[in-house]
């Protein structure tokens, strides 16, 4: 099974800053089979990026993904206050599809 | 458009089976590559997957819950059905159903609780 760690645990940020999340994984994720949600309270996750680097439909370009093997990273170019929720990367290449354990980014 | 929901019981005792019915809308579970899959959610946890299921019928579990879980689909009724047996008050949880892999559309989640 593939362990996917996310750093930090939580992030204090301001709106308009640049947030980088990171989640790594304990071994190699083939084809960077790689995802990456936003929860908010209450609500379902959200599909962000998908492939390590592809935006899902709709998601604004200020969200992007990098990343190949076991270091990934999502990147927050300039906060809004609605960017404010935890996030989650997945794999999708095995079985289990293992998610990380969230990186909640809160307003400073 | 897709949509996906959830629908089960909200309350189970120790020791009883879980059955959790998806039924989507928007594509049809016997397309080539379409799957649809199970997570949960305990309060305030992070996320956890529980199984995939394929439209070849290739089933796919959380090893640490395979001798508990069971997925199945009925594609004449577009429904996805979960079976988890021998609860527990640690498996209570928001219980999600979702299109994809990755997951791309999920359902709105059902809150289970298991109490005595």
């Amino acid at each position: 099974e593939i362990v996917l760690t996310q750093s930090p645990g939580t992030l204090s940020l301001s709106p308009g800053e640049r947030a980088t999340l990171s989640c790594r994984a304990s071994q190699s994720v083939s084809s960077n089979y790689l995802a990456w949600y936003q929860q908010k309270p209450g609500q379902a996750p959200r599909l962000l990026i998908y492939g390590a680097s592809s935006r899902a439909t709709g998601i604004p370009d200020r969200f992007s993904g990098s990343g190949s093997g076991t270091d990934f990273t999502l990147t927050i170019s300039r906060l809004e206050p609605e960017d404010f929720a935890v996030y989650y990367c997945q794999q999708y290449a095995y079985s289990p599809r293992s998610f990380g354990q969230g990186t909640k980014l809160a307003i400073k | 458009q897709i949509t996906l929901k959830e629908s089960g019981p909200t309350l189970v005792k120790p020791t009883q089976t879980l059955t959790l019915t998806c039924t989507v809308s928007g594509f049809s579970l016997s397309t080539s590559g379409v799957g649809v899959g199970w997570i949960r959610q305990p309060p305030g946890k992070a996320l956890e997957w529980l199984a995939l299921i394929y439209w070849d019928d290739d089933e796919r579990y959380n090893p640490s819950l395979k001798s508990r879980l069971s997925i199945t689909k009925d594609t004449s009724k577009n429904q996805v059905v979960l079976t988890m047996t021998n609860m527990d008050p640690v498996d209570t949880a928001t219980y999600y159903c979702a299109h994809g892999s990755p997951f791309d559309f999920w359902g709105q989640g059902t809150l289970v609780t298991v109490s005595s």
